[in-house]
């Protein structure tokens, strides 16, 4: 069971705005930076968001991050049908002295 | 920036799984350097991590079974897990966590390929 908490599956329509949240805890989310990865399948995950909102460069802006209190989200406007992927969330855990991940949103386009 | 995974693709259960990560664009002599596995069709879990000054943080879960250490002078890291069972089946990546921070952890850029190691008899 992961530490951060994520929706299994999320999903919405091309053209519409969609979140993905990841809860967490004080000693994670609540005291560190939140990051982003996207993974598409039988491919290697690729850094989305960074320091809860900020995105390394070629991502495109229809990508934004947030944080408050002891949770984040990823969110998805303009939504495309190649934006179809998993989305974890991942941040550092000061009691586990860890990274922990969520356990992944699959996200699908109808 | 590149990153490469090599080693067996086939463990026997009991033994110690290796693998290496060859980077290539950057030294390996900054930032903090991370293994990470994926089982078949589950998430994605942190292994362990390396800084270049050879401090180590590691996931409590396995900590008593891993070792990971650095080779500056051939630009690589490394990750070795012993007495593996058939729940150590998994793609394994190796990524550079560009930051200098504990607390920037999570932070994963660029991430290998991925090295499919199955443990069976």
């Amino acid at each position: 069971q992961s530490v951060l908490t994520q929706p299994p599956s999320a999903s919405e329509t091309p053209g519409q705005r969609v979140t993905i949240s990841c809860s967490g805890s004080s000693s994670n989310i609540g005291s560190n930076d939140v990051h982003w990865h996207q993974q598409f399948p039988g491919t290697a995950p690729k850094l989305l968001i960074y320091r809860n909102d900020q995105r390394p460069s070629g991502v495109p802006d229809r990508f934004s991050g947030s944080k408050s209190g002891t949770s984040a989200s990823l969110a998805i406007s303009g939504l495309r049908s190649e934006d179809e992927a998993d989305y974890y969330c991942a941040a550092w855990d000061h009691s586990l002295s860890g990274v922990i991940f969520g356990g992944g949103t699959k996200l699908t386009v109808l | 920036v590149q990153l490469q995974e090599s080693g067996p693709g086939l463990v026997k259960p009991s033994e110690t799984l290796s693998l290496t990560c060859t980077v290539s664009g950057d030294s390996i002599n900054s930032y903090y350097w991370s293994w990470i596995r994926q089982p078949p069709g589950k998430g994605l879990e942190w292994i362990a991590h390396i800084y270049y000054s050879g401090n180590t943080n590691f996931n409590p879960s396995l900590k008593s079974r891993v070792t990971i250490s650095v080779d500056t002078s051939k630009n690589q890291f490394s990750l070795k897990l012993n007495s593996v069972t058939a729940a150590d089946t998994a793609v394994y990546y190796c990524a550079r966590a560009p930051h200098y921070y504990l607390t920037d952890g999570g932070w994963f850029a660029p991430w290998g390929q991925g090295i499919l190691v199955t443990v069976s008899s």
